[in-house]
């Protein structure tokens, strides 16, 4: 049973970028038909999709955050990872990492991340 | 950007209740639409995809239905634990969510 679980700092200065890891366990990450996400939750804007890698490498961003999203795969390591620079106190929020393909859908714990000097 | 809205924002029911969450689309996303349920301090939980069909493991009571620009959630007969807030979210054009309903115990 596949398993995802966050990881990275939990404090991040304003202006500065913002980098999470997700670890994935229990099953194969090497699938062409998975997508790998990085979601975020705050109590200002919801739930707010950040973007996706497919296995392939092709990524797809949110429009709003695509000038300061990256997001990249490492199946040797069974990993996948977001940055995000040039961050504000608009950006603390609840990350989530999420991976799936139809029928298939599961998310990481989440890591809370607070912005601040 | 597809702007998806949820109705109602919360909702009071009892145990054994039939219950109904509508989502529409600001335009047409054909079946792309999943529903998620989400309890505090939890990730949210796939129920719904392709506004129809039903994810592994979830109770039968939830059912999906619509397509273009409206559908709904509903909830045949509530349990206790299904006490929650509840989100779709569109996959047609980039990813959206629904603000959330959040469903109360009355």
């Amino acid at each position: 049973q596949l398993h995802v679980q966050e990881s990275g700092p939990g404090l991040v200065k304003p202006s500065e970028t913002l980098s999470l890891t997700c670890t994935v366990s229990g099953g194969s990450i090497s699938s062409v038909s998975f997508y790998y996400a990085w979601i975020r939750q705050s109590p200002e804007k919801g739930l707010e999709w950040i973007g996706a890698i497919h296995y392939s490498g092709s990524t797809h961003f949110n429009p709003s955050l695509q000038s300061r999203v990256s997001i990249s795969l490492d199946t040797s390591k069974k990993q996948f990872s977001l940055r995000l620079s040039s961050v504000t106190a608009a950006d603390t929020a609840v990350y989530y990492c999420n991976m799936g393909r139809v029928g298939i859908d599961v998310w990481g714990p989440g890591t809370t991340v607070t912005v601040s000097s | 950007d597809i702007r998806m809205t949820q109705s109602p924002s919360s909702l009071s029911a009892s145990v054994g209740d039939r219950v109904t969450i509508t989502c529409r689309a600001s335009r047409t996303i054909t079946n792309y639409l999943n529903w998620y349920q989400q309890k505090p301090g939890k990730a949210p939980k796939l129920l719904i995809y392709g506004a129809s069909n039903l994810q592994s493991g979830v109770p039968s009571r939830f059912s999906g239905s619509g397509s273009g620009t409206d559908f709904t959630l509903t909830i045949s007969s509530l349990q206790p634990e299904d006490f929650a807030t509840y989100y779709c979210q569109q996959s047609y054009s980039s990813v959206t969510f629904g603000q959330g309903t959040r469903l109360e115990i009355e």
